[in-house]
């Protein structure tokens, strides 16, 4: 079974700071996504990385995956009100996965004014 | 495109009573997913379809649990004589078989809380 383990679990920071979730896993995954949800809604798709190594950057967010392919980070920059959210990270494993993705259990960010 | 649509957003039901909800997927796309999240946590898989065909169920889906894509499009997962554990968000996704990476876009899902 594929476990992906998601930190911190809260965060809860000033407007202006910076920021780092981290991603883990012993398992290597073909792709990695990461996701953001608000209460009541479904997780809104940011990024997918898929090459070991590779960054991604999103406006103030910047996203990498390891160079192996079993971890990844999202690090925002001068965190907004406005990042507040749940922050999710899921892995494909590619192959017979039939595209299920495995969730880690997701990082509540709150930025305060 | 207007994205992948879940109805209804919200169902109360006593325990016991079935429900049945509802799964809009994005209309290119031929493969739809099934999660389930409760609180505090990221959503589980439960069912994958590719068009009509039901190609894996998770353990986590109990013989309480079905669901079909009759004709590749929608989608309905029913649950039958409810329990309060399956209070929870399901959360339908749909992605391409053409996407070599799999991106999921998800619907808003439906809060089900049974009493």
């Amino acid at each position: 079974t594929q476990l992906l383990e998601q930190s911190p679990q809260f965060l809860s920071i000033q407007e202006g700071e910076n920021l780092t979730v981290y991603c883990n896993s012993s398992s290597v995954f073909s792709s990695l996504q990461w996701y953001r949800q608000e209460p009541g809604e479904g997780p809104v798709l940011l990024v997918t990385v898929v090459t070991g190594g590779e960054v991604k950057k999103l406006k103030r967010l910047t996203f990498q995956f390891g160079d192996a392919r079993k971890d990844s980070s999202l690090h925002i920059t001068a965190a907004q009100t406005g990042d507040t959210g749940l922050y999710l990270c899921a892995g494909y494993a590619g192959g017979t996965s039939y595209g299920k993705l495995t969730f880690g259990q997701g990082t509540i960010l709150t930025v305060h004014p | 495109d207007t994205g992948v649509s879940q109805d209804p957003r919200h169902k109360i039901t006593k325990r016991g009573q079935n429900v049945t909800f509802r799964c809009d997927p994005i209309s290119e796309h031929n493969r739809l997913y099934w999660y389930r999240q409760t609180l505090g946590q990221g959503p589980e898989f439960l069912t994958y379809f590719q068009n009509e065909a039901q190609l894996e169920k998770s353990r986590l889906l109990s013989d309480r649990f079905s669901a079909e894509r009759p004709k590749g499009s929608f989608s309905t997962l029913e649950i039958q004589r409810t329990e309060q554990g399956d209070s929870a968000m399901y959360l339908c996704a749909s992605s391409s078989a053409g996407g070599g990476y799999n991106e999921q876009y998800f619907g808003p899902g439906t809060r089900l809380t049974v009493t």
